[in-house]
């Protein structure tokens, strides 16, 4: 069925470390992907999304690339800030649409 | 400016009363979400609705309930049935639900 697995936090990285958190899915088809960000006391705000095997989700200097071989969205990013630090989920919409699946979430912890 | 506006951004109510959460989008989009999220805890999806006056019940609608009378307003009612209330509230509403939700910025609700 539908499905999106997460890394399991939380993950505590020092200023300017390099992050991956790792994203994978169950699919029959393509479906878009997206990494949702959700920063202490607010909603969720789109971070970067795919749309098509191949395609490489970029913003804030995050990136994701649509893997179709291994049905990952690993996001990862460079040089990690302590206002990185949120909540980050994996979504993807249902086969038949309607809904989203979400992962669980992974907490990011960054220290100064 | 375009978006989803929750209000209020807290809410304290007393046991066994029931209290209505608004929200609101001037985006244009057809399909409106509410989802609940407890401490620590990912989302899980209350009710949606797809198009006007027609809602579907999400994984956990057992003591809420939802109207959906105009497209911008897609209100939900917390009842004295919902055994464990205390939770923040996020609503969300897509174009199109093969693509990715826009999110308010949240309810917290407390029943004291």
């Amino acid at each position: 069925g539908d499905s999106v697995t997460q890394m399991e936090g939380p993950v505590t990285l020092s200023e300017e470390a390099f992050l991956t958190i790792n994203c994978t899915y169950t699919a029959t088809g393509y479906p878009s992907l997206f990494w949702y960000v959700q920063y202490p006391g607010e909603g969720l705000q789109l971070l970067l999304k795919a749309t098509k095997a191949d395609d490489k989700g970029s913003n804030k200097g995050f990136e994701a690339t649509y893997r179709k071989e291994t049905t990952s969205f690993h996001l990862e990013k460079g040089s990690v800030q302590v206002s990185d630090s949120a909540v980050y989920f994996c979504a993807r919409p249902m086969e038949y649409g309607n809904k989203l699946v979400f992962g669980a979430g992974t907490i990011l912890r960054v220290k100064s | 400016d375009g978006g989803i506006t929750q209000s209020p951004k807290y809410l304290f109510r007393k046991e066994g009363q029931n209290v209505t959460l608004s929200c609101e989008q001037n985006l244009n989009h057809d399909a409106m979400y509410w989802y609940r999220q407890d401490p620590g805890q990912g989302l899980r999806l209350i009710y949606y609705s797809q198009i006007v006056n027609d809602f579907q019940k999400g994984d956990i609608a057992e003591g809420y309930s939802v109207s959906r009378e105009k497209k911008e307003s897609f209100p939900l009612t917390v009842t004295s049935a919902q055994k464990n209330p205390t939770a923040f509230y996020l609503c969300a509403s897509t174009p199109d639900s093969y693509n990715e939700q826009f999110f308010g910025p949240g309810t917290r609700l407390t029943v004291l």
